[in-house]
């Protein structure tokens, strides 16, 4: 079975530019959360849908936002781009919003320049 | 504010030599405690979900164990492989199901 998947790997925007991260759960799960993990650091929540619905949003600014699909797959939208930006941004799937357990994909890295 | 500090930072290791790593929390209500692996550049694989204190969960190597403060990751006779860094998060019991990550502790084990 497929883990969750994420496009692209990798990543290299200028400041100010537009950048969409995508994300497939795992088959059957509804549950997507987005999180920003900083070099060193333990991975920051983002936002978590369920059922194409936002259940949490995390202290970033408005410049972030997300989406779930009919599918149950992700994106994760960041304008404005800054270099503190810059991150491995992660996202993981549950089967539902209060599920224990979440499943993690390999992540994007994300470079501002 | 809910706090996960995770000590130490760093740890180094010879095979074989066994050890711990700790998880201290801070939370209004403990939901549930986790234990994530990480290699580097990759994302986190699960490990563990503990619930409540006294109870423990063991996966080859790893055991992990918590207290009404604390959680511990015991390796013992660890391997090269089990080189990576560990995450410990927590689930409050307070409505919202964010879960607040600890920054890891680094394992290097030297063959």
């Amino acid at each position: 079975d497929a883990g969750v998947t994420q496009s692209p790997t990798h990543l290299i925007k200028t400041r100010g530019q537009h950048v969409t991260l995508r994300c497939s759960p795992i088959s059957g799960h509804k549950s997507v959360s987005w999180y920003q993990q900083v070099l060193g650091q333990g991975p920051q929540f983002i936002f978590q849908y369920y059922e194409k619905e936002e259940r949490g949003r995390g202290n970033f600014p408005d410049r972030f936002s997300a989406r779930q699909f009919p599918n149950y797959s992700s994106e994760l939208n960041v304008n404005a781009l800054l270099l503190g930006d810059s991150a491995l941004y992660l996202c993981a799937s549950s089967f539902s919003a209060g599920e224990y357990e979440q499943y993690f994909g390999p992540g994007t890295r994300l470079t501002v320049t | 504010e809910d706090q996960v500090t995770q000590s130490p930072e760093a740890l180094r290791l010879q095979e074989g030599e066994s050890s711990s790593l700790n998880c201290s929390y801070t939370v209004s209500g403990l939901r549930g405690l986790f234990w994530y692996r990480q290699d580097p550049g990759k994302g986190p694989e699960f490990l563990f979900t503990l619930y409540s204190a006294g109870e423990e969960k063991e996966k080859e190597r790893l055991k992990a164990t918590l207290t009404k403060k604390e959680s511990f990751l015991h390796i013992t006779a660890p391997k090269p492989e089990d080189s990576a860094t560990y995450l410990c998060a927590v689930q409050t019991s307070g409505g919202s199901y964010i879960p607040t990550f600890g920054r890891g502790t680094s394992l290097i084990v030297h063959p």
